[in-house]
This record gives C-alpha cells, structure tokens and sequence, in this order.
C-alpha cells in the first residue's frame, strides 16, 4: 500500500540558509501534519493542514512556514537555520470524517536535517 | 490540551518473555484515539496499535494488546512472545481532530 513520501530523506544546510521538505500524502487522504524530533526527544508538534487550509498549530517558529497545494502535497519552508533546527521532521497524513476524530495518523520515513 | 506521560524511561525483556509499557494521558477532548507507535534505530515511525476512546473492548494486534482503563486515563501496551526486532523506543500518543500528542517514550531492548 502506498505510504506517506517525503522527500528529502537527508539534508545538510549551513546556519542562515533556507530548506523546503515535502510530504506527498497517501492517496485520497486529505490533512497533513508536520512535527519535528530532535535528538532524544519525542515528535513535537508543529502545524497542520485539512483540505489546504491551516487546521492547527504548534510549537512551529516564525521563521518556518508551510502550506498544502491542491494535490494535497505539502512543503515546509524553513528559513534563517540555526544549529538548534537539526532533527528529524515528520510528516504524517490522515483521512479526516465528519463524526469521530482522524483516522490514525500515517507517517513518513521523516527528512533528517543537519545544520552545520 | 494533551499531555501523555510515559514513566518508564528504558525497559528490559527476554526473548519469548511477555512485558507491558505503561502509559497515562490526559485530555480535554471528548473524541478521542490513543496510540502505540514503534520507532526502531532506522528511526522510522509505525503504528503499533489504536484504541478508539469510545469503545471499551481493549484493542490487539497479534501480539501487541493494550489495557485501557478510561476512568483512570491509563493505556498500558502489553507485548506478548518478545522477538528481537521489537527492540526500539515506544511511543504512547494521544490524538483527535487536531495533533497527536506523544509521550516521552520507553526505549525497549529485547534481550536474546
């Protein structure tokens, strides 16, 4: 069964630069998440999108921004880097029904991002 | 607001053997899923296991069971006939419409 893509899998920028990952959502579903791991920790929450809309957010900075197009796909853009932006970055896709909450959310392999 | 709070910072099991993950969450959401995933070395993330907060049957997967105790906000996960390649951190999570919360995780080696 297709899974959640992003691309991405590694990524090396220096401080002060800008990155783009991409999540591509399994098929049909229609909410996008975004959480950031870093080394030792658990996934923090950072936004999300239902039907290319904002739906929530998280501990995400100013200087990150995301949006989700009209096949579904999204991009998180990140600028400025610092150090302290090396983690792993999630994304996960789920299928949202009117009557109970998301289906479980599926994650992708996540983008390991380096800051040197 | 979630919070999921995972007390067992690493546990030990022997092959075979049968141990249980604790978990206790809290939540103001009325609708809600609580969630096992497994995160390996490769670091990937997979679903272990889902409970729907509205049913009371506890949820199994082959080996993998969890004991939900609604009242008490608590979601052990019990792994049953340990194997080598369970070893890896286990994430509780508690989620509903909107994010999904986790835990801090239990970071769980199979012993051969």
């Amino acid at each position: 069964a297709a899974g959640v893509i992003q691309s991405p899998r590694h990524l090396i920028k220096e401080k002060r630069e800008t990155a783009t990952l991409k999540c591509y959502p399994i098929p049909r579903h229609d909410t996008v998440y975004w959480y950031q791991q870093g080394p030792g920790q658990d996934p923090q929450f950072l936004i999300s999108f239902y039907e290319k809309m904002q739906s929530d957010k998280g501990s995400i900075p100013d200087r990150f921004s995301a949006q989700q197009f009209s096949d579904y796909h999204s991009e998180l853009n990140m600028s400025s880097l610092e150090l302290g932006d090396s983690a792993l970055y999630f994304c996960a896709s789920s299928l949202r029904s009117r009557n109970r909450s998301d289906q479980p959310q599926h994650f992708g392999d996540g983008t390991r991002l380096s800051i040197l | 607001a979630q919070t999921v709070t995972q007390s067992q910072p690493e546990m030990s099991v022997q092959e075979a053997e049968t141990v249980t993950l604790s978990c206790t969450y809290d939540t103001s959401e009325n609708n809600y899923y609580l969630f096992w995933y497994k995160q390996p070395p490769s670091r990937q993330m997979i679903l272990v296991i889902r409970q729907e907060a509205y049913k009371q049957q506890n949820a199994t997967e082959n080996r993998f069971s969890v004991n939900f105790q609604k009242a008490a906000k608590s979601f052990s996960l019990k792994i049953s006939d340990s194997q080598l390649g369970d070893t890896a951190m286990y994430f509780c999570a508690s989620g509903g419409y909107q994010k999904v919360t986790f835990g801090t995780g239990t970071k769980l080696q199979v012993i051969p």
